[in-house]
This record gives C-alpha cells, structure tokens and sequence, in this order.
C-alpha cells in the first residue's frame, strides 16, 4: 500500500531558528515529491521535486529528494510568524491521476 | 479573478441528510479532485475526474457521489451512507496531470459538520 510520512507531526520553535521537515515515502510508479503550505484554508504549492539531490530554493525555504533513500526535507531557515502553518508533503504518480499525501507537520514560530 | 471557489464555507446538516457540495473553477483546468480532511491525516482522495462526463473512486469514496457535466464545476454529494462525514473537504484542479509543472490549485474548503 502506498504511504507518506512525515516527522514530526508538530514543532514548536522561535523566530530565527532554522527548521528541518522529513517526508519519506514508500510509493509504487513515483513520478515526483510535492510540498504544499497550509495557513488556513487552501494549500499553496511550494515545490515540486523530481530529479535527487537537485535543490530547488524559494527565499528562505529550499527542499531536495533523495530517490535512492526514498525521502525529502524542506529547510527553512531565519523562521518567522508567518512561516507558523501545516507543511504537506504528497507524491505524484507516474499514472499522473493521484497525488498520496502524508499527515503534514504542523510548524508553529513563537516571537 | 482566476481560481477554485466552493460554497459554502461552512455548512450544518442533520444526520440522514444527503448534502451537496459545490466546487467551480474558471482556471480551464482538464482535472478536479475532492480531498477529506481530518486532523492528523493529511488529506485524502475521495473523488477525481480528468475530464468531463468522467470521473474514478479515490481511496475514500463510499458514502459519497460526484458528476462533472461542465469542465467548471465537479460537486460533490455527501450522501447519508457516510458514516462519518464531518470533516473538512478541498475541492482541487489542476492542468492535464501530464503537464511537466503539474501542480493542483485548492479551493478554500468546506467545514462540514454533521449532529
């Protein structure tokens, strides 16, 4: 059976730090790793990682795959109010028709 | 403006009732999903559809139904058979899933609360 797993589930850490979230999964026919950010509501795209140990970068967040070891960060470093949010991680099949999502870890940034 | 709407935001049923929610997106899209979410489960799959006249069972989809008639709209009804049917729920789309920068757009959810 298909599975994403993310650790940990919640962490609690102040303004400043650098935070480092864990995504593994054990998926047939992967395609890509996806990452999502979920505030509220909706959740907004962030990255989409298909190659290992390609680093992709959006201001202070980055993430890479490792496709050998079958997992995935996502660092943020200088972490502000604002990052405070559910992080999803979720893998595209090569079927193109589903996307498995893990249980998302819940990030909360304290002044 | 582009984007997914759902309505409504927040809805109250009795247990026995079916209740349908609704899902639009004028993004021209091929692809529309419907995800559950429950706290501490991610998002799941209930429903997809690639195309119009077209859609396949996701991993959670007793107790619930869905039509695409237009390319913009894929409601869902959550029928009474749900045996557990209060949850949050996304309604997402996204480019043919074989474009390379496939990425899925999410409404704003419906909190369904069902006593």
């Amino acid at each position: 059976e298909d599975k994403v797993v993310q650790s940990p589930l919640s962490l609690v850490v102040h303004e400043g730090d650098t935070v480092t979230l864990n995504c593994s999964y054990e998926v047939t026919n992967f395609r890509s790793l996806l990452w999502y950010k979920q505030e509220k509501k909706a959740p907004t795209f962030l990255f989409m990682l298909t190659s290992s140990g390609i680093e992709k970068k959006s201001g202070r967040l980055s993430s890479i795959l490792d496709k050998k070891e079958l997992f995935s960060i996502l660092n943020i470093t200088a972490t502000q109010t604002g990052d405070s949010a559910i992080y999803l991680c979720a893998v595209l099949k090569t079927s193109y028709d589903k996307v498995i999502f893990g249980p998302g870890t819940s990030l909360s940034v304290i002044p | 403006d582009g984007g997914i709407t759902q309505s409504p935001k927040y809805l109250f049923r009795k247990e026995g009732q079916n209740v349908t929610l609704s899902c639009e997106q004028n993004l021209n899209h091929d692809a529309m999903y419907w995800y559950r979410q429950d706290p501490g489960q991610g998002l799941r799959l209930i429903y997809y559809s690639q195309i119009v006249n077209d859609f396949q069972k996701g991993d959670i989809a007793e107790g619930y139904s869905v039509s695409r008639e237009k390319k913009e709209s894929f409601p869902l009804t959550v029928t009474s058979a749900q045996k557990n049917p209060t949850a949050f729920y996304l309604c997402a789309s996204s480019m043919t899933p074989r474009s390379a920068t496939y990425e899925q757009y999410f409404g704003p959810g419906t909190r369904l609360t069902v006593t």
